[in-house]
């Protein structure tokens, strides 16, 4: 069955330096998200992304934070300058019809600012 | 502003019981009203879904009901078991491309 996957699966890095989060959603999903969940806390929504360019952000989702179709497979979340409170675990998802369709989840990134 | 609250936060009911999980939502325009089941260090995971021009939607001892006029959906969980134990979420579409969640219910299933 057809999944989506995240990389790394956990990333230590310490406030000030860049993390790159990659995500590689189902190859036939139009709609790609991503959400960030605190330890024991909701899902928050970060962004979404259709057709090459963002389509909705959330307030979270300020200037230190970027997202990128670099090629036809990977989309990633870029944070340029981690802060503690970056610290939590990181879902990509992906969806084949907007707003009607299943997101599909990937198993998330946990990122630990230091 | 745009929001899904769910209750409550911490749900405890004894096995063969039945669980209620409740949610509202801001946006009248909403049309799409998942439910998710997060384990403990696992990702969310779809367990039902409804779409605004149902009132319910039944799989097995799982249920979903909508009531668009109030604004609030409901999941039902019949004949509890041990493996029901999770955090549940509760999701709207809300505002475009985007699925708001709640705040999660803790489901303790007692022995």
């Amino acid at each position: 069955e057809p999944e989506v996957t995240q990389t790394p699966s956990h990333q230590v890095t310490q406030m000030g330096q860049e993390v790159i989060l990659r995500c590689v959603p189902i190859s036939n999903h139009l709609y790609f998200y991503w959400y960030r969940q605190i330890l024991g806390q909701k899902v928050e929504f970060l962004v979404s992304f259709y057709n090459n360019e963002i389509s909705e952000k959330s307030e979270i989702f300020d200037d230190q934070f970027s997202v990128e179709r670099p090629d036809g497979s990977n989309f990633t979340l870029k944070i340029r300058s981690t802060k503690l409170e970056d610290s939590a675990m990181y879902f990509c998802a992906s969806q084949d019809i907007a707003n009607t369709g299943e997101l599909f989840f990937g198993e998330g990134s946990r990122l630990t600012v230091l | 502003g745009e929001n899904v609250e769910q209750h409550p936060s911490t749900l405890s009911v004894q096995e063969g019981d039945s669980a209620v999980i409740k949610c509202t939502y801001s946006d009248s325009a909403s049309n799409y009203f998942p439910w998710y089941k997060q384990e403990l260090g696992k990702r969310p995971q779809l367990i039902i879904d409804i779409r605004s021009n149902v009132g319910e939607k039944k799989d097995q001892r799982i249920a979903v009901t909508l009531n668009k006029t109030a604004k609030h959906f409901s999941l039902h969980i019949t004949e509890t078991q041990p493996e029901d134990s999770a955090v549940y979420f509760c999701a709207a579409t809300l505002g475009g491309d985007k699925i708001i969640f709640g705040k999660g219910t803790r489901l303790h299933i007692l022995p």
